[in-house]
């Protein structure tokens, strides 16, 4: 699976957008990108997942770059709640074999500000 | 519906004693995931069951095992304890569709602290 670099740490203020930069420019065509996130002391929180094209939800938005190399997660009126470490991985969907070995790096600290 | 539970949530153990750690998936998950997060490590996957099989297993000693019951219950057990294994231990289920993408639900842990 690709290696991903992101920023240690971000600060946003509260109702602004957040946007979260991952770069993982060793991406291959049958990756996708996951983005989790985990609030203090709790378990980590799947938060959405794209291949090639922006991908949308409740929660969040994922905009990838053409080439793929990189991506950015936003969340469009960062609130409080949304302080919390945000992890991106990039995750091959492998058919049939184990999915569930996910490598977790340091994540990006998001710090959501009054 | 209910999300993946974790019994216990907190316990402490003595150096040299063994625990076993308890995690129910969401039902109609199949796969299930175990993972060892501590300040100094970050979060490393231990190992990962699928119809009572290990599939997957991370880089750490024979002293960490698991299993998976018939209806995906899945049980971690940690013998000879040592401090080092103080920790907050993770579960994760997923549907495993086996292709395409595959979503990981945690639950809210089981916090151990060796004395």
């Amino acid at each position: 699976d690709a290696k991903t670099t992101q920023p240690p740490s971000m600060d946003c203020a509260e109702g602004r957008a957040a946007n979260l930069p991952c770069n993982h420019s060793t991406i291959s065509g049958n990756e996708y990108v996951y983005w989790y996130r985990q609030i203090h002391s709790q378990g980590p929180q799947y938060i959405i997942h794209g291949l090639k094209n922006n991908e949308t939800n409740e929660m969040a938005s994922l905009i990838i770059t053409e080439d793929r190399k990189s991506s950015t997660l936003i969340l469009p009126h960062a609130t409080l709640r949304d302080t919390a470490v945000y992890y991106c991985i990039v995750r091959v969907a492998r058919n049939g074999g184990s999915q569930g070995n996910l490598i977790f790096g340091k994540g990006t600290k998001l710090s959501v500000k009054p | 519906k209910a999300g993946v539970t974790q019994t216990p949530r907190y316990l402490i153990k003595t150096r040299g004693q063994q625990v076993t750690l308890s995690c129910s998936p969401i039902s109609g998950h199949r796969s299930v995931s175990w993972y060892q997060q501590t300040p100094g490590q970050g979060l490393q996957f231990l190992f990962e069951y699928f119809s009572e099989t290990q599939r997957n297993k991370g880089n750490f000693p024979g002293r960490f095992s698991g299993r998976q019951f018939s209806n995906s219950r899945s049980e971690m057990n940690v013998s000879t304890l040592e401090l080092g294994d103080s920790a907050l231990y993770l579960c994760a289920s997923s549907r495993d569709p086996g292709s395409g993408a595959n979503v990981l639900t945690f639950g809210a842990g089981s916090r151990l602290t060796v004395l």
